[in-house]
């Protein structure tokens, strides 16, 4: 029969290219965002994170745009490999006075080709 | 650091079972968190700790699931009695200071109920 479960976004891309993973958020008064990285089997890890007073934040082969005006936020990964190959969320954590949970986005696949 | 730990690892039981997961945060974190992820709905937060208080159970998906934190550096989740629907990973996470900062995710434990 058909399965039926989330749709996961993919990307797939060759190994030495950039990849762009997008995330758009919904909550115009979020003031601060994590990305994680969940490799196959194993629970999700921290990334990278930007508060809202800023656009754009670098590390290492990662950086992260923050577009506030239409509510959108990219993770661009630099000369990716295969160790990249994993299910990446935002997250979004509530801003001040609202209910202190971080709710993750559904994620999207990204396939690195040798 | 050992990092968050979870056992067992992976458990399979039959439906009306009592299971059992346990969770051991990284030293020091004051806040802990109990997520499930299947296909379906992705990764879903059930309960979080403050201070080995339970403070929003809000996810919880039913009578049958249960938290207890008897201390800093222990936590369990019951489910009781198991039904297949319950089959998940279950991953417990603890973080520093507010549940708005980074979480560390343990690797997880995968439940099957046949």
């Amino acid at each position: 029969g058909e399965s039926v479960g989330l749709h996961l976004p993919t990307l797939s891309v060759q190994e030495g290219d950039n990849s762009i993973i997008n995330c758009a958020y919904s909550n115009s008064a979020s003031d601060y965002f994590i990305w994680y990285k969940q490799e196959s089997g194993k629970g999700p890890q921290f990334i990278i994170d930007i508060r809202s007073n800023m656009d754009k934040r670098q590390g290492q082969r990662v950086t992260v745009l923050l577009n506030k005006t239409v509510k959108h936020l990219s993770l661009q990964i630099a000369a990716t490999q295969p160790g990249d190959s994993a299910v990446y969320f935002c997250a979004d954590p509530p801003p001040k006075g609202g209910s202190e949970k971080l709710v993750f986005g559904k994620g999207t696949k990204l396939t690195v080709n040798p | 650091d050992a990092g968050v730990i979870q056992s067992p690892r992976h458990e399979v039981t039959e439906m009306g079972q009592e299971v059992t997961l346990r969770c051991k945060p990284i030293s020091g974190h004051d806040y802990l968190f109990w997520y499930r992820q299947t296909m379906m709905r992705g990764l879903e937060l059930l309960i979080y700790f403050n201070n080995n208080v339970p403070i929003d159970d809000s996810g919880m998906p039913e009578d049958r699931f249960s938290a207890k934190m008897p201390n800093a550096s222990f936590s369990t989740l019951k489910i009781q009695p198991s039904e297949p629907r319950d089959s998940a990973v279950y991953f417990c996470a603890s973080s520093f200071g507010t549940p708005k900062e980074t979480q560390y995710f343990g690797p997880g434990t995968r439940l099957l109920v046949l």
